[in-house]
């Protein structure tokens, strides 16, 4: 599965767009894009995959690159219930390791 | 709401006990797993299940083993639980083909004392 490196933390004012990029550069072509997030002491939850079309359901959007080196996920409207941990993973689709890195430590802030 | 459940949230053990840790999924999902998460070294797959009575080891099953004799539960046990194996156990399942990724359930924080 493919290596992808987020930024350790940052901020979000409350209302306001959160946009969490994520580099995946070593990604195959049969790998999905896929964004957890982990609210303290909760187990992992989905919010999003993808794999070359940007995406969108009622959390959050998606954006991947053309070279799909690269994603966004966009949370439009953040709240303050959407501080967590959030995790950007390529996984295959018969694949049974789910690895995540260290995600990006995502505060809300009113 | 499809759910993947984890027996107890919170566990304390004594050094040498044996320790079982259920989780039940209501989705029909083949895959069944079992991880450890732990401070600075993230996801650990301890052991997972494609199919009833079917297991295979993860990264690091020394110390466990599971079970699994119906489809929705998944039985993860510590045979002689040790103070490195305190840890936050997550159950995980998912349909045969990762499409909708995976489902997790809310974690058992075990401390061994």
């Amino acid at each position: 599965d493919a290596k992808t490196t987020q930024p350790p933390s940052m901020d979000c004012a409350e209302g306001r767009a959160a946009n969490l990029p994520c580099n995946h550069s070593t990604i195959s072509g049969n790998e999905y894009v896929y964004w957890y997030r982990q609210i303290h002491s909760q187990g992992p939850q989905y919010i999003i995959h993808g794999l070359k079309n940007n995406e969108t359901n009622e959390m959050a959007s998606l954006i991947i690159t053309e070279d799909r080196k690269s994603s966004t996920l966009i949370l439009p409207h953040a709240t303050l219930r959407d501080t967590a941990v959030y995790y950007c993973i390529g996984l295959k689709a018969a694949g049974n390791k789910l690895t995540f890195g260290g995600g990006t430590r995502v505060l809300v802030k009113p | 709401d499809v759910k993947v459940t984890q027996s107890s949230r919170y566990l304390v053990k004594r050094t040498g006990e044996k320790v079982f840790l259920e989780c039940v999924q209501d989705m029909d999902h083949e895959n069944m797993f079992w991880y450890r998460q732990d401070p600075g070294l993230g996801l650990r797959l301890i052991y997972f299940s494609y199919d009833v009575k079917m297991k295979e080891k993860g990264d690091i099953p020394e110390g466990y083993s599971v079970s699994r004799e119906k489809k929705e539960r998944f039985s993860l046990i510590l045979e002689s639980a040790s103070t490195n194996q305190t840890s936050m156990y997550l159950c995980a399942s998912r349909a045969r083909v990762v499409v909708y990724g995976y489902t997790f359930g809310s974690g058992t924080r075990l401390t061994v004392v």
